[in-house]
């Protein structure tokens, strides 16, 4: 089991540009978070999915974020027309059951030049 | 409105002492209150949790103590380490319509001394 996988580690990209980032949850898990930390605000809830549906995304700056979640093996945010203010490491969780453990991949550090 | 909040955003500790991490939250719906542990470079890894039936959880160094009533929680970590440097999240959750969403505090930066 090699846990939640995000991908890319590192991001970098120009102010005004998309930027997608990658999860790969842990098999057999139903709920699938991201999450997005910076030292101000520490770890903001930004959306989350159970059995692939979106159940709630009260977290997303509502214009320019967005969450899918195609099939039960990955799910992506994608930020357009990135601005510096989003510079944060974005994290992906998942987990079993309501009230167990969540799992953190290591998480997509983006930094918006 | 912060639903989760640590009162320490920084604590120093020597090693061998007891750090104190406390935490309160407003949700009287909250049930399940986890800490997590997370290192540079990594993803917070659970580290120890409670549910709202209990007012005391152990595991090694690691004791929650919790107060429903005044709805606050601690973590105290015994005989601390210089490893035990870490920043550590205070989380609750409740069995409500959105049972699996698991809301985080800010945070508190442990530092132990050797």
């Amino acid at each position: 089991n090699a846990g939640v996988i995000q991908t890319p580690r590192h991001k970098v990209t120009g102010k005004g540009q998309e930027a997608t980032l990658w999860c790969e949850p842990i098999s057999g898990h139903s709920a699938v978070f991201w999450y997005r930390q910076t030292i101000v605000q520490g770890l903001e809830f930004l959306t989350y999915f159970r059995n692939q549906a979106p159940i709630d995304d009260s977290g997303m700056p509502k214009e320019r974020f967005s969450a899918q979640m195609p099939n039960q093996s990955h799910s992506t945010l994608k930020i357009q027309s990135t601005q510096p203010q989003d510079s944060a490491v974005y994290l992906c969780a998942s987990s079993l059951d309501a009230g167990t453990e969540v799992f953190f991949g290591k998480g997509t550090r983006l930094t918006v030049v | 409105q912060q639903q989760v909040r640590q009162s320490s955003q920084s604590l120093t500790v020597w090693e061998g002492e007891t750090a104190i991490l406390n935490c309160s939250y407003e949700n009287s719906a909250f049930d399940y209150f986890p800490w997590y542990q997370q290192f540079p470079g990594e993803g917070p890894a659970l580290l120890i949790a409670i549910r709202s039936v209990s007012d005391k959880k152990e595991d090694g160094r690691f004791t929650i103590f919790f107060n429903k009533r005044e709805k606050n929680l601690s973590l105290h970590i015994k005989d601390s380490q210089p490893g035990d440097s870490a920043t550590y999240f205070c989380a609750a959750s409740g069995e409500d319509t959105n049972a699996y969403k698991v809301i985080f505090g800010k945070g508190t930066h442990l530092h132990v001394l050797p």
